[in-house]
């Protein structure tokens, strides 16, 4: 599962608040990956990073940012969340571009009231 | 756009049933589809994958059949389990290309 972990693994937090989601991981991959997860929409990607500091946008990026100053560690930020960020945050990892399988994390349960 | 589009979003089988999920993609430069599973409260997991230049693969009690023709491929359950009750992901990507495209997931129920 190349050892990744998300924290927190749940939060409930208010509408115009900040959040930042955290994913880590151990094994080195160069690529990691935000997605959001929502019923009937599947795994939507809202930012991917190809390298400490390269990052770029999903299709669901509005309202979200991202920051990679480690290779390890991979942030996700609501700028000031909304009702319809609440959903199921995974991260995501990929070695290089040469291999072809993500690892997933644990997941992000969020709820924004 | 959806790029690949999955079949059915929710399935519902008795134990010993084999449950079919299908996907069908439109860009021909795909050449790696992966299927994914998670289960609740998990992230999704490699289940099996398949390259183009196949039209079967065979792991355990599941199964992927491709045909390149029709630009859809779809994951067969052998003798399924109430242990197989998750979401499935079918998922498909282009060599060089860092960025799988996923279909939208079945929820398969295998009742006892």
């Amino acid at each position: 599962d190349a050892g990744i972990t998300q924290s927190p693994r749940h939060k409930v937090t208010e509408t115009g608040t900040p959040v930042t989601l955290r994913c880590h991981q151990t094994e080195n991959h160069r690529y990691m990956y935000w997605y959001r997860q929502d019923p009937g929409h599947g795994l939507r990607l809202i930012h991917y990073s190809y390298g400490v500091k390269d990052t770029d946008k999903g299709e669901v990026s509005d309202g979200y940012s991202v920051s990679r100053s480690k290779t390890e560690d991979f942030l996700l930020t609501l700028e000031s969340a909304t009702s319809s960020q609440t959903s199921v945050y995974f991260c995501a990892s990929l070695r290089d571009s040469k291999s072809e399988t993500q690892y997933f994390g644990p997941g992000t349960r969020l709820l924004v009231l | 756009q959806q790029q690949v589009k999955q079949s059915p979003q929710s399935l519902i089988v008795q134990k010993g049933g084999i449950p079919i999920i299908n996907c069908a993609y439109e860009n021909t430069a795909f050449d790696y589809f992966p299927w994914y599973q998670q289960f609740p409260g998990k992230g999704p997991a490699l289940l099996i994958a398949i390259r183009p230049d196949v039209s079967e693969k065979k792991e355990g009690r599941f199964t992927i059949s491709f045909n390149k023709s029709a630009k859809q491929f779809s994951l067969h359950i052998m003798d399924s389990q109430p242990g197989d009750s998750a979401t499935y992901f079918c998922a498909a990507s282009r060599g060089g290309s860092y960025i799988p495209t996923f279909g939208r997931g079945t929820s398969l129920i295998v009742h006892p």
